[in-house]
């Protein structure tokens, strides 16, 4: 089955204590993104990547690490996770980059964070 | 940078009601798409429309790129369309995407 998956689907933590939340897709997509989504605010980019090891800034990426080392995978990485990163995130992909062809996007589940 | 509004932010429908959904921006956009954010949280993609008219069983959607804005038609309203939708746009060769703050319907039995 076509999907994109993130782990962990939930997750609790504390302020500073380093994290990952993975993201995979077995579609053979070369865009991938990352997205946090807040009440009032919508969806809002992190970090997208075009390919393997390409990766670029979106709207809102500090406090964020990304890194694109297989074309599958995709992990956001929080060094120092403060509260105001509590928020639902989701990982998307699609075939082709913006402008491109196919750039239809599938969504991951989403993760639900709360950092104390 | 490009601001997208959708309008309006919430609607209470009947089933079988039919409804406009709009998405205006404010610049040129080389990408636009409507996704649909079902009241599990799973968003799934409905339209890739930049510009023109497309149809997918209830639901169209036409995209006037020169005048700035985007229509989604629901048409026959069931329970299950209820949720939030959400218009993403994209100008060109930034790759990233904007999203409005999203239309949330509810459609009442």
């Amino acid at each position: 089955e076509a999907q994109v998956t993130q782990n962990p689907r939930y997750l609790i933590t504390v302020t500073g204590k380093k994290l990952t939340v993975t993201c995979s897709q077995n579609m053979n997509h070369e865009y991938m993104s990352w997205y946090r989504q807040d009440p009032g605010l919508g969806l809002r980019q992190i970090y997208y990547s075009m390919n393997v090891e390409v990766t670029d800034k979106g709207d809102v990426p500090e406090g964020y690490k990304v890194s694109r080392k297989e074309k599958r995978n995709f992990p956001l990485i929080l060094e120092s996770p403060s509260p105001n990163q509590t928020s639902l995130y989701f990982c998307a992909s699609s075939l082709g980059a913006p402008g491109q062809g196919a750039p239809a996007q599938y969504f991951g589940p989403g993760t639900r964070l709360l950092v104390l | 940078g490009i601001q997208v509004e959708q309008s309006p932010p919430d609607l209470i429908l009947q089933e079988g009601a039919n409804s406009t959904l709009r998405c205006n921006f404010s610049d040129s956009v080389n990408n636009l798409q409507w996704f649909h954010q079902n009241p599990w949280g799973q968003l799934i993609n409905l339209f890739y429309i930049p510009s023109g008219t497309k149809q997918n069983g209830r639901l169209s959607a036409t995209t006037v790129a020169t005048e700035r804005y985007s229509l989604l038609y629901i048409s026959s309203s069931q329970t299950t369309d209820s949720g939030v939708y959400f218009c993403a746009v994209e100008t060109s060769g930034t790759y990233k995407y904007i999203f409005g703050t999203g239309t949330r319907l509810k459609v009442l039995a």
